[in-house]
């Protein structure tokens, strides 16, 4: 079965500063990769994605984040943090692509931005 | 606009009450989900639909049910035998590759 964790269920950074949102992952099989952000009271909005291919993957407003095989891991990074970027934040994971898989997601991580 | 249209955004029920959750979309997607989230627990699926007609429990259905007589609309009833309904339902669609989300609507039992 597959399952996701990210480290941290709060990350406080200040504005200027660099974000790092870690999550790994658990799959059988290569994976299908995906960051979120929800703001309050709303849905889920894509930030980026990785299905195949380049291992590191950029997304809006200006994040990235990096396939590691070997670590399990596809942390999420952007290099200066906006107070706009304050919300919250879900790694999901899929085996494969297509309506016959689920995604899995991680219990968030909540980005506080201070200026 | 292409997209997922939930309604309503809030909702409120009274104890031993049945009330359904709408969800449509217009993106032509086969797959549709609908999660349930709490404060720092994230998203767990209810149910989800592969297809018309067909649908499968996620990890909490207790409580709940779903038709898929459409292939645009995937509605959620919260049965009296859901015992702690409140939270915010988001409901989404999936084609080959990620999902995409509505808005959410937010259940309040009082």
């Amino acid at each position: 079965a597959q399952s996701v964790t990210q480290l941290g269920s709060h990350v406080s950074v200040s504005e200027g500063a660099l974000v790092l949102l870690r999550c790994n992952y658990s799959s059988s099989v290569p994976p299908y990769l995906f960051w979120y952000v929800q703001y309050p009271n709303q849905g889920l909005q894509l930030l980026l994605k990785y299905t195949t291919g380049a291992t590191l993957v950029k997304g809006i407003n200006g994040f990235e984040a990096e396939f590691k095989k070997s670590e399990t891991s596809f942390h999420l990074t952007k290099p200066s943090a906006h107070m706009s970027d304050a919300a919250e934040y879900f790694c999901a994971v899929s085996e494969s692509g297509g309506s016959n898989y689920k995604l899995t997601f991680g219990k968030g991580t909540l980005l506080t931005v201070n200026p | 606009d292409g997209g997922i249209t939930q309604s309503p955004k809030y909702l409120f029920r009274k104890e031993g009450q049945n009330v359904t959750l709408s969800c449509e979309q217009n993106l032509n997607h086969d797959a549709m989900y609908w999660y349930r989230q709490d404060p720092g627990q994230g998203l767990r699926l209810i149910y989800y639909s592969q297809i018309v007609n067909d649908f499968q429990k996620g990890d909490i259905a207790e409580g709940y049910s779903v038709s898929r007589e459409k292939k645009e609309s995937f509605p959620l009833t919260v049965t009296s035998a859901q015992k702690n309904p409140t939270a915010f339902y988001l409901c989404a669609s999936r084609g080959y590759t990620e999902a995409f989300f509505g808005q959410g609507t937010r259940l309040t039992v009082v």
